[in-house]
């Protein structure tokens, strides 16, 4: 069936630094990429996401990549800071359905 | 606005109690979600609604019961419960587009449940 790969299953990265966590896709239909940030006790909040048609994408601090013919996309973060400390989700979502296919998730870790 | 709220934010029952959770959304969408997300793991889809219509029933066990009684509403009424079900249950809310259907997906915060 349909996965998506995420890795690195953790990351700790020193503040100021840029971080970059990379998702595969097996779907070939898949068309939309939302990326979520999860703090402890939330739920997951979009803070970017790309469609087929588009190569990157970028909001401030935050960029994603989406390379289709390799099927994966990159979540970018530059300058981080300790609140960007959370769980991020890729996740991939083929037109006509409903479902998002979860990566599994990386926790990234800011240290000040 | 993208809110999505949820209630209760906690929530502890026994095996044999009911009970319901409860999510609101008032940015007219027409799709609605319910996941189960557990500990160190990402979200998985139990029950998918477009307009107000059940689309989706990823085999959930019948101890749970959703129900959309409107646009804006959706309820997951809970009944006989085990243990393992202790989760955080998330609703999420997107557009509906008959022809894709493709379209982000707003979560709210979550109900955390603890069955004793």
């Amino acid at each position: 069936g349909e996965n998506v790969e995420q890795h690195p299953s953790t990351l700790s990265v020193q503040e100021g630094d840029s971080a970059v966590i990379k998702c595969t896709y097996s779907d070939s239909a898949s068309n939309y990429f939302p990326w979520y940030k999860q703090e402890l006790g939330k739920g997951p909040q979009l803070i970017i996401d790309i469609r087929s048609n588009v190569g990157e994408k970028k909001d401030q601090r935050i960029a994603v990549t989406l390379n289709k013919t390799a099927k994966h996309f990159s979540l970018h973060i530059t300058e981080t800071q300790p609140e960007d400390s959370a769980v991020y989700f890729c996740a991939a979502l083929s037109s006509g359905t409903y479902k998002y296919i979860f990566g599994t998730g990386t926790r990234l870790k800011v240290l000040a | 606005d993208t809110e999505v709220t949820q209630t209760p934010k906690h929530l502890v029952m026994g095996m044999t109690n009911k009970k319901s959770l409860k999510c609101e959304q008032h940015m007219g969408h027409r799709a609605m979600y319910w996941y189960k997300q557990k500990a160190k793991k990402p979200p998985e889809l139990m029950f998918v609604y477009s307009y107000e219509k059940l689309s989706i029933n990823e085999s959930v066990p019948s101890r749970f019961s959703p129900e959309c009684p409107n646009s804006s509403l959706l309820n997951l009424h809970l009944h006989a419960l085990q243990p393992e079900d202790s989760a955080l249950y998330l609703c999420a809310s997107s557009h509906y587009n008959s022809g894709s259907r493709t379209d982000t997906q707003y979560f709210g915060p979550g109900t955390r449940l603890t069955v004793l």
